[in-house]
């Protein structure tokens, strides 16, 4: 596609439901990442893919957040039994390579607000 | 870890007049650096980035930044602001050899008419 997209835009979930975020980067794009935006901040890194390995996972806050990207394109950022405090702008962003060596440029999707209630 | 400081939430200037958005840096060697542009209901777009060649880079829509290692800053000009850069800028740092980036908590610029 033209662009990363994500889906869907706004989600509005009710305490202690599962939610799945779709992100659908660049076609070509090898690196994936996905990023937490809290209102009134900058985004927080959550996790790395490079092809279908996730790389890096070291931002995920807990055990209820997951991620996987089965055959190196579309990734799913999983969370479970949601809690309030999970509301946030959850950010795509993917980039031919890796950003290590400073060549590469990440591209963002829109972003998916959540909310839970 | 690296990480970054925007200093000031929000800046308001008068069109026309000079844009500074200021962003210090942390980290014990240089890294990369990046501004980016964040429009209401849209993605971030990379406004330009550091990673070791000229200290002074430029980049779209007339912005423009520059590493000063003395200072760990890497502050974003513009010299005459337009009414269409009102937005909020983030300025991020990511280390040379992975790929965490690490983004600062942003500046919303208002431009004033």
């Amino acid at each position: 596609g033209a662009g990363v997209s994500q889906s869907p835009r706004y989600k509005v979930t009710k305490r202690g439901q599962d939610v799945a975020l779709r992100c659908d980067p660049i076609s070509g794009h090898v690196s994936l990442y996905w990023y937490r935006q809290a209102l009134g901040q900058g985004p927080e890194f959550l996790t790395y893919f490079n092809y279908e390995a996730q790389q890096d996972k070291s931002g995920l806050p807990n055990d209820r957040f997951s991620a996987e990207r089965p055959e190196g394109s579309i990734s799913t950022l999983t969370i479970q039994r949601t809690e309030q405090r999970d509301s946030a702008m959850y950010r795509c962003a993917s980039s031919r390579g890796g950003l290590a060596g400073g060549s590469e440029t990440q591209y963002f999707g829109p972003g998916t607000r959540l909310l839970v209630l | 870890a690296q990480s970054v400081t925007q200093l000031g939430s929000h800046v308001s200037v008068s069109e026309g007049a000079l844009v500074l958005l200021r962003c210090n840096y942390s980290s014990s060697v240089p890294p990369y650096l990046f501004w980016y542009v964040q429009y209401p209901n849209q993605g971030l777009q990379l406004l330009l980035k550091y990673t070791s060649a000229a200290t002074l880079v430029k980049g779209i829509n007339g912005f423009e930044a520059e590493f000063k290692k003395s200072e760990t800053s890497f502050h974003l000009t513009k010299p005459s602001a337009h009414m269409s850069d009102a937005a909020e800028y983030f300025c991020a740092v990511t280390p040379r050899d992975n790929n965490d980036m690490r983004f600062g908590a942003g500046t919303r610029l208002t431009v004033k008419p």
